[in-house]
């Protein structure tokens, strides 16, 4: 059981490319999320998906865009990367019934260097 | 709104030695708590939760929290620290009644176990 796997690993941008992170679970969750962490700032949630086709915005999605086509996969896309965008990506899912007390399950993290 | 405070940056304990890791929190109604540990290039991990019932919770590692509800708080803990428990340690809240809001998480905290 892979668990949620995030590809790439490390990523090194320059100004204005753009970019996808992929997200992939196994565990037929509803319930999809990406985080950025950077030091001292914690986890930021961006953006979030309760279910296939469903999607909503956290507390900083400015820059990005996910979509969610299938329960399986919860791409970010980066669309101009900037500088400011230079963290650490986790996307993270869990069941959505009883979302409130669930675990969340989380993937290894994509490093991301913007140039 | 909910919000989880961390107030220590950095917990540093010597091998064997009891360990605490703060947390307090606020929410509107009554509220979900998790603990999640993250060790070096790696995503985070769940150790416990409080959902209802006893106000001490025991979870993974030896790990356990308890919950005070007239303090806000849900402080970790550990009779005995080792240096493999030196990690960045997250602790998380959301409201009962939220439904399908997403879980927020405190800064974290860098727990530095000295042999």
């Amino acid at each position: 059981n892979a668990g949620v796997t995030q590809t790439p690993k490390f990523q090194v941008l320059k100004t204005g490319q753009s970019m996808t992170l992929q997200c992939a679970q196994d565990m037929n969750h509803e319930y999809m999320s990406w985080y950025r962490q950077d030091p001292g700032m914690g986890l930021r949630l961006i953006h979030y998906s309760v279910g296939a086709g469903i999607t909503d915005q956290g507390e900083v999605p400015n820059g990005y865009n996910v979509s969610r086509s299938t329960t399986e996969d919860f791409p970010l896309r980066l669309l101009s990367a900037a500088p400011s965008q230079t963290s650490v990506y986790f996307c993270a899912s869990s069941r959505r019934q009883t979302l409130a007390k669930n675990i969340q399950y989380f993937g290894a993290g994509t490093r991301l260097s913007v140039l | 709104a909910q919000s989880v405070a961390q107030p220590e940056d950095q917990v540093n304990v010597a091998e064997g030695n009891p360990l605490t890791v703060k947390c307090t929190y606020s929410v509107s109604g009554n509220p979900y708590l998790f603990w999640y540990v993250q060790y070096p290039n790696r995503g985070l991990q769940f150790l416990l939760k409080y959902i209802t019932g006893d106000n001490l919770v025991k979870g993974s590692y030896g790990f356990e929290a308890e919950f005070n509800k007239s303090q806000t708080s849900f402080h970790l803990k550990k009779p005995s620290a080792l240096v493999s428990d030196s990690a960045l340690y997250f602790c998380a809240v959301r409201d009962i009644r939220s439904g399908n809001t997403p879980l927020v998480f405190g800064k974290g905290t860098r727990l530095s176990v000295i042999a």
